[in-house]
C-alpha cells in the first residue's frame, strides 16, 4: 500500500521568512496530494492540493509543488506569520471518481518567531 | 458551507466497554470515511463505507470495530471492547460522488478517553 515519508519533523522560522516542507509517496497510482494545516486541539484544515496532471499550484502565500517522476511533493509558505504556527500534513491518494482514501505523512510541526 | 458533524466531541469510557462514535456526512456525498489520530501522532485511515457496505479497511481496524450507516443521514463508529490504546480523536469525513470535488472535510472529531 501506499507510504508517505514527511520531513522535517520541526521547524523553526523567523517571521518573515519561507517555510518549506517536503513529503515523498511510494505509489506511483497516487494522484492527489492534498495538504491540511492542524491547530492544536482541532480537526485538520485542507489548505492546498494539487492534481497528478499539474506541476505547481499556488494560492497567496502557499504553493505546492509536484514531482512525479520522483515522487515527491513540498509545501513552500512565503512571508511566514505567527498565525501560521500549526502541524501540517501531507497526505496522498488514489482518487477515483468519488472516492477518496488519504494516506498522511508524520505532520511537520512548524513554528513561526515574531 | 455543508459541513461534517459529530457527536459527542468528548467521551470517557471504562476499559472493556463499548461506544459509538456518532457522525452526520454532507447530505449529497455517497463515500465514509472514519480516521483515527493518537495525540501527536498522524492521521491513521481507519474504514471507508459506501453502497452500505465496508469497501476499505485497514490493519487497525480489527474485529472490535464495525460501522454502520443506520439511517439516511448517521454513519456511526463502534467499539466493541474499548483499550487503552483506543484512546485517540476519531475523525469522520465524506466525499462527494464527481470528478469535481477533491479535497474533503473532516467533522470536528470525537476525542475518545480510555481509562
Amino acid at each position: 500500500g501506499e507510504n508517505v515519508e514527511q520531513h522535517p519533523s520541526t521547524l523553526s522560522v523567523q517571521e518573515g521568512d519561507s517555510a518549506v516542507i517536503k513529503c515523498t509517496y511510494s505509489d506511483s497510482a497516487s494522484n492527489y496530494f492534498p495538504w491540511y494545516k492542524q491547530e492544536l486541539g482541532k480537526r485538520p484544515q485542507l489548505i492546498i492540493d494539487i492534481r497528478s496532471n499539474v506541476g505547481e499550484k499556488k494560492d497567496q502565500r502557499i504553493a505546492v509543488t509536484l514531482n512525479k517522476t520522483a515522487k515527491h511533493f513540498s509545501l513552500h509558505i512565503t512571508e511566514t506569520q505567527p498565525e501560521d504556527s500549526a502541524v501540517y500534513f501531507c497526505a496522498a491518494s488514489q482518487k477515483s471518481g468519488g472516492y477518496n482514501k488519504l494516506i498522511f505523512g508524520a505532520g511537520t510541526r512548524l513554528a513561526v518567531h515574531p | 458551507e455543508p459541513e461534517v458533524t459529530q457527536t459527542p466531541s468528548h467521551q470517557v469510557t471504562q476499559m472493556g466497554q463499548e461506544v459509538i462514535l456518532r457522525c452526520v456526512p454532507i447530505s449529497n456525498h455517497l463515500y465514509f470515511y472514519w480516521y483515527r489520530q493518537i495525540l501527536g501522532q498522524k492521521v491513521e485511515f481507519l474504514v471507508s463505507f459506501y453502497n452500505n457496505e465496508i469497501s476499505e479497511k485497514s490493519e487497525i481496524f480489527d474485529d472490535q470495530f464495525s460501522v454502520e450507516r443506520p439511517d439516511g443521514s448517521n454513519f456511526t463508529l463502534k467499539i466493541r471492547s474499548t483499550k487503552l490504546e483506543d484512546s485517540a480523536m476519531y475523525f469522520c469525513a465524506s466525499s462527494a460522488p464527481g470528478q469535481g470535488d477533491y479535497g474533503y472535510t473532516f467533522g470536528s472529531g470525537t476525542r475518545l478517553t480510555v481509562v
